[in-house]
């Protein structure tokens, strides 16, 4: 089944401790992209990535980083979570030929 | 500086037609996409527009005018399933995959 998969679906962390959310398509898709959604705010985009080791910042990138070492792959880093960064996170993936993305099931983060 | 308007909420009734429109104001524009996400859910791709004109799949249909910088979504024969929150985005220019969303349409379909 053509699907993006995130993990965990679920997480609650505190504050400064170091995690990744995994992001695996198996579409052979080339763009990946990470969003995070909060009530009122809409879906902004933090990162996206065109291929391979081809990254750039969305409209909210601070305090995440990314990385795009293999094709199918594209984890979201939190160096350091903060409160703020509590939100629900969705990653997707396109192939660029409709411009249409398919998104992961969302990963709820919560930092205390 | 970057931003799209939609209403916040739209209400309508089973077997009627809604239009939600979106306006733009953006640095880059590629084309204007469509998505729906219901409650709890992730958002799922409905259509895309890079022409001027309208585009249909279906019951849905959306429209773009590059222009006005004003496109909508056109849902008819409305269902009970189609209460959700339905998304404009912007694909930014050259289609590097950047895309900006817009805050989102309530709808919500009565019986």
């Amino acid at each position: 089944e053509a699907q993006v998969t995130q993990n965990p679906r679920y997480l609650i962390t505190v504050t400064g401790k170091k995690l990744t959310v995994t992001c695996s398509q198996n579409m052979n898709h080339e763009y990946m992209s990470w969003y995070r959604q909060d009530p009122g705010l809409g879906l902004r985009q933090i990162y996206y990535s065109m291929n391979v080791e081809v990254t750039d910042k969305g409209d909210v990138p601070e305090g995440y980083k990314v990385s795009r070492k293999e094709k199918r792959n594209f984890p979201l880093i939190l160096e350091s979570p903060s409160p703020n960064q509590t939100s629900l996170y969705f990653c997707a993936s396109s192939d660029g030929s409709d411009y249409g993305y398919t998104f992961g099931s969302g990963t709820r983060l919560t930092v205390v | 500086g970057q931003s799209l308007e939609q209403p916040s909420e739209v209400t309508a009734v089973e077997g009627a037609i809604v239009q939600i429109n979106c306006t733009y104001q953006t640095s880059g524009f590629y084309g204007l996409s469509w998505y729906q996400q219901h409650d709890g859910g992730a958002p799922t791709f409905l259509s895309y527009n890079g022409l001027d004109g309208l585009e249909e799949t279906g019951r849905f249909s959306s429209f773009l005018s590059r222009s006005d910088s004003y496109g909508y979504l056109l849902l008819q024969e409305l269902q009970m399933k189609d209460s959700a929150s339905y998304f404009c985005a912007v694909v930014g220019s050259g289609n590097t995959g950047k895309l900006i969303f817009g805050q989102g349409t309530t709808l919500q379909v009565k019986p």
